[in-house]
């Protein structure tokens, strides 16, 4: 298995443009979460799905803010419009659902200028 | 907000035993105990976790003090590679919320 694969790697836009995450989540698994990493607030769960429906978005930071899961393979983060404050590394990861141990995809590391 | 307290950071020497502590005072019977690490620009990456048993696996082992209150993780023979971020975590298992809580965690530095 590959894992969960994250694109892009990195992202480096200007203030104001619109910036979409991708994420594919290891097959078979039916929970899948999106977190920030910043050096100040350290690692935030920003929202996760089970089984395609968001059930806690508690920490989406503001409307700018959305995320959906189409199907069980695929899901993004939106930011619309990026601000520099937005700058981090975000994580995606998935879980089976009665499973606790996630397993993290490497990251994408957005710079907004 | 994390019910765990760890140093902010340790040292070992490569080769050695790393013993890694963590408080969570408020425990409860249903919540578990879970162990992650972060190495340096990576995600993190589940460990062990446990419940009130002592709990062993290929990479680290588990051990959880009688009243639950605090817990160690110990790596058994450390290397260089295990210079990373570990977080300690408590959490009801499965259930209809899903989601970690992270702290601060605690910096290991393996050193040579």
């Amino acid at each position: 298995d590959a894992g969960v694969i994250q694109s892009p790697r990195h992202e480096v836009t200007e203030m104001g443009q619109e910036v979409t995450l991708r994420c594919k989540p290891i097959s078979g698994h039916n929970s899948l979460f999106w977190y920030r990493q910043t050096m100040m607030r350290g690692l935030e769960l920003l929202i996760y799905f089970n089984n395609n429906v968001p059930i806690d978005d508690s920490g989406m930071p503001e409307d700018r803010f959305s995320a959906k899961m189409p199907n069980a393979s695929f899901s993004t983060l939106k930011i619309q419009p990026s601000e520099p404050r937005d700058s981090a590394v975000y994580f995606c990861a998935s879980s089976l659902q009665d499973n606790n141990e996630q397993f993290f995809g490497p990251g994408t590391r957005l710079t907004v200028l | 907000d994390a019910k765990t307290t760890q140093p902010p950071s340790m040292d070992c020497a490569e080769g050695r035993a790393a013993n890694l502590p963590c408080n969570h005072p408020t425990i409860s019977g249903n919540e578990y105990v879970y162990w992650y690490r972060q190495i340096h620009s990576q995600g993190p990456q589940y460990i062990i976790h446990g419940l009130k048993n002592n709990e062993t696996n290929e990479m680290a082992s588990l051990i959880i003090t009688e009243d639950r209150k605090s817990s160690t993780l110990i790596l058994p023979h450390a290397t260089l590679r295990d210079t990373a971020v570990y977080y300690c975590i408590v959490r009801v298992w499965g259930g209809a919320t899903n989601k970690l809580i992270f702290g601060t965690g605690t910096l290991l530095a393996v050193q040579p």
